[in-house]
């Protein structure tokens, strides 16, 4: 069975820090893979998503990047973050094929201080 | 502009009873609808969801009608259960492999079922 990781589950990063959060499927090839971030008081904003190694399209423009360096993995990354960055990001994947339903990991708690 | 609205943040219902979610959308392309489940602390959980060629969608206590007309989805819960309680996500795509990670979210409602 398909698998995702994600991590850490919690986070507090000073403003002006860097970051990097990492994402891995297990169990499936060639995977859609997507971040996604939640607010406070609003709903899932998908920041970027990735059809296959190396190819990224950016959904939101911000100071985020992420990039897949292999089929399963996904990495979600700043220079320098700011306050706003702070919320909720969550990995996801999916199939390549019609109506198939997200999968998410158990995201990751930022709080930028 | 919000496309995919829920316009009740919370829901409180009785054990046993039904629970209706209601969901609304503003653009006519969308043909496929979800339902998502999200306890604190963890990601969605996929629960239903249903094609614009349906307008029904049942996997055990849990229904979800779609009313394209109206641009009106719902998710019916019966009987509801204390450990439904959590924040329940409407969720809308245009369709097509590769962007079905294009979800629209809703800002979701947040389910509390009394024992």
């Amino acid at each position: 069975s398909q698998t995702i990781h994600q991590w850490p589950a919690t986070l507090v990063q000073p403003v002006g820090s860097p970051l990097s959060l990492e994402c891995t499927v297990e169990g499936t090839s060639n995977p859609n893979l997507y971040w996604y971030r939640q607010a406070a008081g609003r709903g899932l904003q998908l920041l970027f998503y990735s059809i296959g190694i190396g190819q990224i399209s950016s959904e939101v423009p911000q100071n985020l990047s992420a990039s897949r360096p292999q089929d399963r993995q996904f990495i979600l990354s700043s220079k320098k973050l700011l306050l706003s960055d702070s919320g909720f990001y969550l990995c996801a994947w999916s199939v390549w094929q019609g109506d198939s339903p997200l999968h998410f990991g158990n995201g990751t708690r930022l709080t930028v201080t | 502009d919000q496309q995919v609205k829920q316009n009740s943040p919370s829901l409180s219902v009785q054990e046993g009873r039904i629970s209706i979610l209601n969901c609304d959308y503003t653009n006519s392309m969308f043909d496929y609808f979800l339902w998502y489940k999200k306890y604190p602390a963890e990601g969605p959980t996929f629960l239903i969801s249903i094609s614009s060629i349906k307008d029904k969608n049942e996997d055990g206590r849990f229904t979800v009608f779609l009313n394209k007309s109206a641009k009106h989805l719902s998710l019916h819960i019966v009987p509801s259960q204390p450990g439904d309680s959590a924040v329940y996500f409407c969720a809308a795509s245009g369709g097509y492999g590769g962007s079905q990670g294009n979800l629209i979210f809703g800002k979701g409602t947040k389910l509390s079922v009394k024992p």
